[in-house]
């Protein structure tokens, strides 16, 4: 199966709000709840900062929130702080009982 | 605190065999699913297979290009999972990261990653 499809770049000013989208198809996100999003910092282990489209982990800033239509998912960063320039990666379950990364967005405060 | 630490990494050359592990404290280790998951240089992330509990049989599912090279075991008594990896291409040449699961589709907890490099 291929990657799930994100935009590689997207920017916003502090205090905006952007939204980060990930295509996949019938096979993964449009039949499963499992879709994640990850943020990862340079030289850092990835972080779960959603979880099952739409819940967020304790700890996790509720600025960050999923949303789901479909066969694609969405991330959407509110209040966007200079801490959230980072790569923002989603996943889904599938239904061959393995998972799908997307490629990444590079997300850019500006 | 939960913590998962990756160790075995190094250089390896094409066709060679290494074995990684990582060790898991600070969370009940038997009653939870560990994914690996690799970062190729400047790459993005890329999900290499899965264990789940011995209580659920100790299944093991893998990506395209882990199948039939790789395999994913754990030791409950030890807190520890492995991946061996056989037949190593250059393409494997990555950030090997351990991380263990919240949901079935969701990763929680990661080590910081152990470096692979398969080279002649």
């Amino acid at each position: 199966q291929s990657a799930l499809t994100q935009p590689a770049s997207v920017s916003g000013s502090p205090g905006q709000s952007i939204t980060i989208s990930c295509t996949g198809t019938s096979s993964d996100i449009g039949t499963y709840i499992y879709v994640s999003w990850y943020q990862q910092h340079p030289g850092e282990a990835p972080k779960l900062i959603i979880y099952d489209v739409t819940n967020r982990p304790s700890g996790v800033s509720h600025r960050f929130s999923g949303s789901r239509s479909g066969n694609a998912a969405s991330l959407t960063i509110s209040g966007l702080q200079p801490e959230d320039d980072a790569v923002y990666y989603c996943s889904s379950h599938t239904t061959d009982n393995t998972l799908l990364f997307g490629g990444g967005t590079k997300l850019t405060v500006l | 605190e939960v913590e998962l630490e990756e160790s075995g990494g190094g250089l390896v050359k094409p066709g060679g065999s290494l074995r990684l592990s990582c060790a898991a404290s600070g969370l009940t280790f038997s009653k939870v699913w560990m994914s690996w998951v690799r970062q190729a240089p400047g790459k993005g992330l890329e999900w290499v297979g899965r264990i789940k509990t011995r209580i659920e049989g100790g299944t093991t599912h893998y990506a395209a290009p882990a199948k039939g090279r790789f395999t994913i075991s754990r030791d409950d008594s030890k807190s520890t999972v492995y991946l061996e990896m056989n037949s190593l291409e250059t393409d494997d040449t990555a950030v090997y990261y351990c991380s263990s699961h919240a949901t079935v589709g969701s990763m929680i907890f990661w080590g910081q990653g152990t470096p692979v490099i398969v080279s002649s």
